[in-house]
């Protein structure tokens, strides 16, 4: 009954360095999505990508890529990392808009 | 376009008393709204959903919340808390598109 996936849970970067957090889940869900916590910013959509084969830019998508590889697994890139980027990152997926999100434990990314 | 205001970052009750955590949106179109829970260090769990059956949903741990159309609120209810209800309250819109909009989320405090 695993749901959401995220790998790594913890990351130190370094100003410049890049890095690929993944992302699958088992619940045959259609959308998936990439969201970054802040503390007094709630969650803001990165990527998210409404079916396979398809990814659309969120609120924030600035220094950032996704690949929806299959339909489980869709990952988030940093090319190159910055400290503003620090944050802690969830995954989540639905079937449909109309139903809730099912999300992982997060990522939690820092950058120096 | 679909917006959500939480009022209040942070709301501090007694064990025993009311809680009452306040969401108002705004959407274009009749939406569908969240209510979700995040316990330190983990992922967002839902706690209820409205999706346009009854204007009163009932949730988990003893959480209920009520569409109001012509307030625009869905505020989040519980009789009595619990010193377990301590977390982090997120409400979350969606007009039936692809994404979910979230507030930027109220700490619930509660004191013995």
């Amino acid at each position: 009954n695993a749901g959401v996936t995220q790998t790594p849970k913890f990351q130190v970067l370094k100003t410049g360095q890049s890095m690929t957090l993944q992302c699958a889940q088992d619940m045959n869900h259609n959308s998936m999505y990439w969201y970054r916590q802040d503390p007094g910013m709630g969650l803001r959509l990165i990527y998210y990508s409404a079916s396979e084969g398809t990814t659309d830019k969120g609120e924030v998508p600035n220094g950032y890529n996704v690949s929806r590889l299959n339909k489980r697994e869709f990952s988030l890139r940093l090319e190159s990392a910055a400290p503003s980027q620090t944050s802690v990152y969830f995954c989540a997926s639905t079937v449909t808009s109309n139903q809730p999100q099912h999300f992982g434990d997060g990522t939690r990314l820092s950058i120096l | 376009a679909q917006s959500v205001t939480q009022l209040g970052s942070h709301v501090s009750v007694s064990e025993g008393a009311l809680v009452l955590l306040r969401c108002n949106y705004s959407s274009s179109v009749p939406p569908y709204l969240f209510w979700y829970v995040q316990y330190p260090n983990q992922g967002l769990q839902l706690l209820l959903k409205y999706t346009s059956a009854a204007t009163l949903v009932k949730g988990i741990n003893g959480f209920e919340a009520e569409f109001k159309k012509s307030e625009t609120s869905f505020h989040l209810t519980k009789p009595s808390a619990h010193m377990s209800d301590a977390a982090e309250y997120f409400c979350a819109v969606s007009s039936g598109y692809s994404t979910l909009t979230f507030g930027k989320g109220t700490m619930l405090l509660v004191s013995p």
